[in-house]
């Protein structure tokens, strides 16, 4: 299957840095996304990962290992408004790329 | 507003009655997906079409849910004999088949209740 693994909740001072952990086991996995959702709205893209490394846009980054089944995403220069979930989701290269998503890390930056 | 839409955005209806949910996606988009999301969970796959064909359902998808895209443009999502257990935001997504991103856009949802 493609159960997805990532943390309920975390917390975090406004300015710090914090990395949300992800892992996954799938069998035909293509690659790993990043999604943010504020409270009662859409999902929005944040990242793709389909090659082991790091991605850099911003202040987002994302990393991915296929060996081991990980993926991080690290926040930097966190504000106020970075308060969300945080929804990993892999994709089959099957199956018209559909997603599966974990349960999504919920977010809260403190000042 | 070039997005994706959906529509209502609210929906309550009395348990037992049909409901349909309407998506419009982003026009140059070929692929289309329709996911659910409950209080608290991330979203679950429910079906996805290439154009106009529905290559993939869930076995969530009980007898009860059906989907079209009968132009490959606009989808709908039908659920017949609605339960409490199907109050749920329902997501529809769309996204290109060509490129290399596979980037999946969501549309703001339709929420439904089932009192």
């Amino acid at each position: 299957g493609q159960n997805i693994d990532q943390p309920t909740e975390m917390t975090a001072t406004e300015g710090a840095i914090v990395q949300i952990n992800c892992t996954y086991q799938t069998s035909g996995f293509n690659g790993l996304f990043w999604y943010q959702q504020h409270a009662g709205e859409a999902p929005t893209f944040l990242s793709y990962n389909v090659l082991d490394g790091l991605e850099e846009k911003g202040r987002f980054s994302s990393f991915l290992s296929r060996s081991k089944g990980y993926s991080y995403l690290l926040l930097k220069e966190l504000q106020m408004k970075d308060s969300a979930s945080y929804l990993c989701a892999s994709s089959k290269g099957s199956a018209g790329n559909m997603l599966t998503f974990g349960g999504g890390t919920r977010l809260m930056v403190k000042p | 507003d070039t997005g994706v839409s959906q529509d209502p955005r609210h929906k309550i209806t009395k348990r037992g009655q049909n409901v349909t949910f309407r998506c419009d996606p982003i026009s140059e988009h070929n692929r289309l997906y329709w996911y659910r999301q409950t209080l608290g969970q991330g979203p679950e796959f429910l079906t996805y079409f290439q154009n106009e064909a529905q290559l993939e359902k869930s076995r969530l998808l009980s007898d009860r849910f059906s989907a079209e895209r009968p132009k490959g443009s606009f989808s709908t999502l039908e659920i017949q004999r609605t339960e409490q257990g199907d109050s749920a935001m329902y997501l529809c997504a769309s996204s290109p088949s060509i490129g290399s991103s596979y980037e999946q856009y969501f549309g703001p949802g339709t929420r439904l209740t089932v009192t």
